[in-house]
C-alpha cells in the first residue's frame, strides 16, 4: 500500500467549476501536510500547507482529518491556469523533514 | 530571499558514462538538502537527503551517489549510467519543520 494515495484523475472540469481532490495517508506518525502543484515538465511548487483547523487561500481550501488520515483540497471557480497535477504530501517532520509524495491528481480545466 | 539553482537543465548521456548534477542554494545556511527522481508518469522518489556537510542518507539502493562538499552545495553522481537512470532529477532544500522548495530540475535521457 502506498504511504500517500491519491486518485490519479484526470479531472476534466469546465471553467468556473468547483473541484475537490482527496488524499489518504497510511502513517499516523506523519506530522505535517502540504499540497504542491506541478505543471507539465516543471518542478513541484508549494501550493499550501494543510492544518487541522482547515485553511483557505483565495479560491483554495485545504482540510485535514487526522482521525481518518484524510486530506482534501477544494478549488472554487476553476481557472484555465489551474490545470496542473496536484500532489498530496505528508511529512514526518523532525531533523530530516522528509516528504512522502502522492503520485498526483491531474486537473484539466476546459474553456 | 532564498534561491536554488540546478544544472544542467537537460542532459543526454550514453549508457555507461559518468554523471554529475549540481545543486546550490543561496540565501540560507545549513539547509536540509534532497535529491529526488521522477520517472515519466510516476511520483517523486526520494533518493538522498543531507542534514549537514558530509552527511548523506540514501533512501533506496541504486546506481547513484550523493555528496555535500559545502553547506549549500549538493551533488548527484554516478560512475556508470544505466538506462533505468533516465528521469527528471530534482533538488530541494528546506529548513527544519518547513516545506521543501525545488530547483528547476534536470531532465536526463540515457541512450
Amino acid at each position: 500500500r502506498k504511504e500517500v494515495e491519491q486518485d490519479p484523475g484526470p479531472f476534466n472540469v469546465p471553467e468556473g467549476a468547483t473541484v475537490a481532490f482527496n488524499c489518504t495517508y497510511s502513517n499516523s506518525a506523519s506530522q505535517s501536510f502540504f499540497w504542491y502543484r506541478q505543471d507539465c515538465r516543471k518542478e513541484p511548487k508549494l501550493l499550501m500547507s494543510v492544518y487541522s483547523s482547515g485553511n483557505e487561500d483565495g479560491r483554495f481550501t485545504a482540510q485535514l482529518n487526522r482521525a481518518s488520515q484524510y486530506i482534501s483540497l477544494l478549488i472554487r471557480d476553476s481557472k484555465l491556469s489551474d490545470s496542473a497535477t496536484y500532489l498530496c504530501v505528508a511529512s514526518y517532520g523532525g531533523a530530516t523533514n522528509k516528504l512522502i509524495f502522492g503520485t498526483g491528481t491531474l486537473l484539466a480545466v476546459q474553456p | 530571499s532564498q534561491t536554488i539553482h540546478q544544472w544542467p537543465a537537460t542532459l543526454v548521456q550514453p549508457v555507461g558514462s559518468p554523471l554529475s548534477l549540481e545543486c546550490t542554494v543561496e540565501g540560507t545556511s545549513n539547509p536540509n538538502l534532497y535529491w529526488y527522481r521522477q520517472a515519466a508518469g510516476r511520483g517523486l522518489q526520494l533518493l538522498f537527503y543531507s542534514v549537514g556537510i558530509g552527511q548523506i542518507s540514501s533512501e533506496v539502493p541504486q546506481n547513484l551517489s550523493a555528496s555535500r562538499p559545502q553547506d549549500r552545495q549538493f551533488i548527484l553522481s554516478s560512475k556508470k549510467l544505466l538506462l533505468s537512470d533516465s528521469g527528471f532529477y530534482l533538488c530541494a532544500w528546506a529548513k527544519q519543520g518547513q516545506p521543501q522548495h525545488f530547483g528547476d530540475g534536470t531532465r536526463l535521457s540515457i541512450l
